[in-house]
């Protein structure tokens, strides 16, 4: 069974420490994972999308990297207005266009 | 410019009863789907319209029916409410089923509660 596995569940940080935040994934072929930003009451906000092992994509203070069991969504000096849930998301053979979220990361920077 | 809205944002009603919820989409995409995000904040997969033809059904029960009137809009009506639906249910948006790995966009959410 396709599965996504995100960790750790909560994530407190200062503002300025840096930290990673861990996505698993166990699908039958991958054709792609997803990171997505939620803020409390709103939709999921589209941050990256990672295709292949080895792929890095970046926006502004985030860095997304894929291996082939997981990927890591790369914080650096974090600012409070970082603070929201961070969504991990795959599209397996199996599936077709369906995203298998996880639990999601919720990150809380305080100043 | 509201790229992908829904309507209500929240819905408040008694068991037993029918309601829907619809969404509009102006990004000119092919897909659209709908999730539902439990108390425990997981998202999953219930319905997908590519050019109004349902293409996924994840075991949904069949109290639930999408309706795509066009490709810019996938309403979802449910039948006999049940206190399990309630939820946040999400619309989302795609541009082109051909087994792509095209980004979905989502809606601001519809927050049911079923008293």
């Amino acid at each position: 069974e396709d599965q996504v596995t995100q960790s750790p569940e909560a994530l407190r940080l200062q503002e300025g420490e840096s930290s990673s935040l861990n996505c698993s994934y166990t699908v039958s072929g991958l054709r792609g994972l997803f990171w997505y930003r939620q803020d409390p009451g709103k939709g999921p906000e589209f941050l990256f999308t990672l295709y292949s092992a080895g792929e890095e994509k970046e926006k502004e203070r985030l860095k997304a990297t894929l291996t082939k069991k997981e990927s890591f969504l790369h914080i650096t000096a974090p600012k409070p207005e970082d603070s929201a849930t961070y969504l991990c998301a795959v599209q397996a053979d199996q599936a077709g266009t369906a995203l298998i979220f996880g639990k999601g990361t919720t990150l809380s920077v305080s100043s | 410019d509201t790229a992908v809205s829904q309507t209500p944002k929240y819905l408040v009603t008694q068991m037993g009863n029918d309601k829907s919820i619809k969404c509009e989409q102006n990004l000119g995409h092919d897909t659209m789907y709908w999730y539902k995000q439990d108390s425990k904040k997981f998202l999953k997969i219930m319905f997908s319209y590519n050019n109004k033809e349902l293409i996924i059904n994840e075991t949904v029960p069949n109290r639930f029916s999408p309706k795509s009137p066009d490709k810019a809009h996938l309403n979802l009506h449910i039948n006999s409410l049940e206190l399990g639906d309630s939820a946040v249910y999400f619309c989302a948006s795609s541009q082109d089923y051909s087994g792509g790995l095209d980004t979905q966009y989502f809606g601001p959410g519809t927050r049911l509660t079923v008293l």
